[in-house]
């Protein structure tokens, strides 16, 4: 049973560039979460979706960042007009669905550098 | 803002020495805390996840408690061997849909 994958591992774009990050959950889990480290800080929470709905993205930064996660294929986070700031780890976990006993499952994340 | 603290940030420890941390949290809004080890380029890996005030959840040499009125969780390790070395988070779950992260104990076990 595959853990939680993410694509690619290390991403550099340019200022201005768009960058995209995918998570593809683990087999028969409906509920994505997507999660920032920032350089020497702890993981935030960004934003939560389930197929095709976005359930809460109050962590999510007002402008240029959006995410989807469609009825087929992985969620996706977007991030368009990059900024020298936006480089962080970017980390997608999911869980079959939301419970008290429910752990989420991690990927690998994203490591995103912007020059 | 939410606030998850754990204490303290690093610790080193010579192999077979027993340990423990700390995970403070508030104690309103309670819906569950989790404990996840999470080494160096790898993903985060779920350890426990504790519900009820006075839980006690074990697993090998690894075991932790929980007092939601007081609002914090120890983690606990025996007997530490290098391999435990890692960042050990914890998360509090007020079940508004997300986690609420520390920023982790970072653990090195010299042998």
């Amino acid at each position: 049973n595959a853990g939680v994958m993410q694509n690619p591992r290390h991403l550099v774009r340019r200022r201005g560039q768009e960058a995209r990050l995918r998570c593809s959950p683990m087999k028969g889990h409906s509920h994505v979460y997507w999660y920032r480290q920032l350089p020497e800080e702890g993981l935030k929470f960004m934003v939560y979706l389930q197929k095709e709905n976005i359930i809460d993205e109050s962590g999510m930064p007002k402008e240029r960042f959006s995410a989807e996660f469609p009825k087929e294929g992985p969620s996706i986070l977007r991030i368009q007009q990059v900024v020298r700031g936006d480089s962080a780890a970017y980390f997608c976990a999911s869980s079959p669905s939301r419970g008290p006993n429910q752990p989420q499952h991690f990927g690998d994340g994203t490591r995103l550098s912007i020059l | 803002i939410l606030n998850v603290e754990q204490s303290p940030q690093s610790l080193h420890v010579q192999e077979g020495d027993s340990t423990n941390f700390t995970c403070s949290f508030p104690s309103s809004n309670f819906y569950a805390l989790h404990w996840y080890r999470w080494e160096t380029a790898k993903s985060p890996e779920a350890l426990f996840v504790m519900t009820l005030n006075g839980d006690e959840k074990k697993k090998g040499r690894i075991s932790a408690t929980l007092n939601t009125k007081e609002g914090y969780s120890y983690l606990y390790i025996k007997g530490s061997q290098p391999e435990d070395s890692a960042t050990y988070l914890c998360a509090f779950d007020d079940n508004f849909n997300k986690f609420y992260f520390g920023s982790g104990t970072k653990l090195n076990v010299k042998p």
